[in-house]
Order: C-alpha cells, then structure tokens, then sequence
C-alpha cells in the first residue's frame, strides 16, 4: 500500500507560522482526495483537526488551517504555542482505499 | 457528540485471530466510512480497512487475504478480525469514523502477539 508523503520533522518559532504539505503517491491532491489533518502527541489517539482539505471540528485552534497548495495538501499553523508539539499525519481518500501520510514531527522551539 | 468505543483482548498468541469491536454513539453505523487503522510501536498509522454505508468493505491490499470488517446495526457496532497473527501484527489498532461531519476516533487497543 502507498504511503502518501510529508515532512519527516519540522521546527516552528514559538509565534511562528509553518506549513506541512502532503503529496499523494498518484500525483496531484484534489479536493476529490477529502484530505484530513491529525494532531497525535505520545501515548494519546490521534485527534482530527482539519476534514475535507478545510474544515475545522469545534476543538481545532483556529491558529490551524487546510488548504491545497501547489499540488499539495497543505495544513498552516499561524502563531505557533508549545502545546502544538507533536506528530501530524495526513490522510487521503481514494474509492476502495486510504492513504496514510508518514507523518510530520513538529517541534516547536 | 459522536463517541467510539473500542473493545477486545491486549494479548493474542501467535496464529490465532485478533478480535476488537467498536461501539458507536452520536452518529448512525450504517453511514459513511466506519475504518479500523493501526499504529506500529513507534511507527505511523497504517490504514486497514473500511466498511461503508454498513455493507461495502475495502481493504489494504497488503492485509485483504486475513482481514473481515463486519456491522451489528442493532448493536450500533463495527468489528474487526485480523487472522493468522504474527508478532508483526503488535500494534496499537484505532476504529475511526469518517463522515460529512468530520473524523472521530476511539481511544486505541494496544494488541501484543505474544506466546
């Protein structure tokens, strides 16, 4: 199974505004595609923060945003806080299928 | 607000089947795309399968020959049976719901595959 690709790590400024993409194993990221953004910090479930390439669930800091770029799924961070310290993955949707990003560690220092 | 919960066994022994269930509240079994996922120690997250609308199932090709994702709607549950474990199958295995209304996930099932 494909394994859609993202940042292996980032490093944000605390205040800071940083961008993880996400590029399909396919080709370009559509809207087609409903990329979702999840937060995972250690020992805890992931938790969704941004559905259908843009949406926000009422608990996603509105310092998140999703978007497509350049080809890409794209999820901005805009005001870092040490709290947004973590792993990210995305996700793609395909008929008959789901594709995992690898992850994104972002450390916020 | 939509809550999953999962249950099932931490500790399956090698060759046997692995059983988890997801109870669901807050939003209907029978629509949508209701996935197990699992996350490796240390690893990222590996998608498993789906089942939508409560009847149509996909699965990762890689794992399609030892997967089965099935629905109790009068349950309001969706299930998981992985077979012929291998100690490779050690992983922490999440139920989520995809919908219109965003994406919902269970708390997780750490599974050992150990004699």
């Amino acid at each position: 199974q494909a394994v859609a690709t993202q940042e292996p790590s980032l490093t944000v400024s605390p205040g800071g505004t940083v961008t993880l993409t996400c590029a399909a194993s396919t080709g370009d990221v559509t809207s087609g595609h409903y990329p979702y953004w999840f937060q995972q910090k250690p020992g805890q479930a992931p938790r969704t923060l941004i559905y259908d390439t843009s949406n926000k669930h009422s608990w996603t800091p509105a310092r998140f945003s999703g978007s497509l770029l350049g080809g890409k799924a794209a999820l901005t961070l805009s005001g870092a806080q040490p709290e947004d310290e973590g792993d990210y993955y995305c996700l793609l949707s395909y008929t008959g299928a789901r594709e995992f990003g690898g992850g994104t560690k972002l450390t916020v220092l | 607000q939509v809550q999953l919960q999962q249950s099932g066994p931490g500790l399956v022994k090698p060759s046997e089947t692995l059983s988890l269930t997801c109870t669901v509240s807050g939003g209907s079994i029978s629509s949508y795309f209701w996935s197990w996922i699992r996350q490796p120690p240390g690893k990222g997250l590996e998608w498993i399968g789906y089942i939508y609308n409560g009847e149509r199932t996909f699965y990762n090709s890689s794992l399609k020959s030892r997967v089965t994702i099935s629905v109790d709607t009068s349950r309001n549950q969706f299930s998981l049976k992985l077979s012929s474990l291998t100690a490779a199958d050690t992983a922490v295995y999440y139920c989520a719901w995809q919908s219109p209304r965003g994406g919902y996930w269970g708390q997780g099932t750490l599974v050992t595959v150990s004699s």
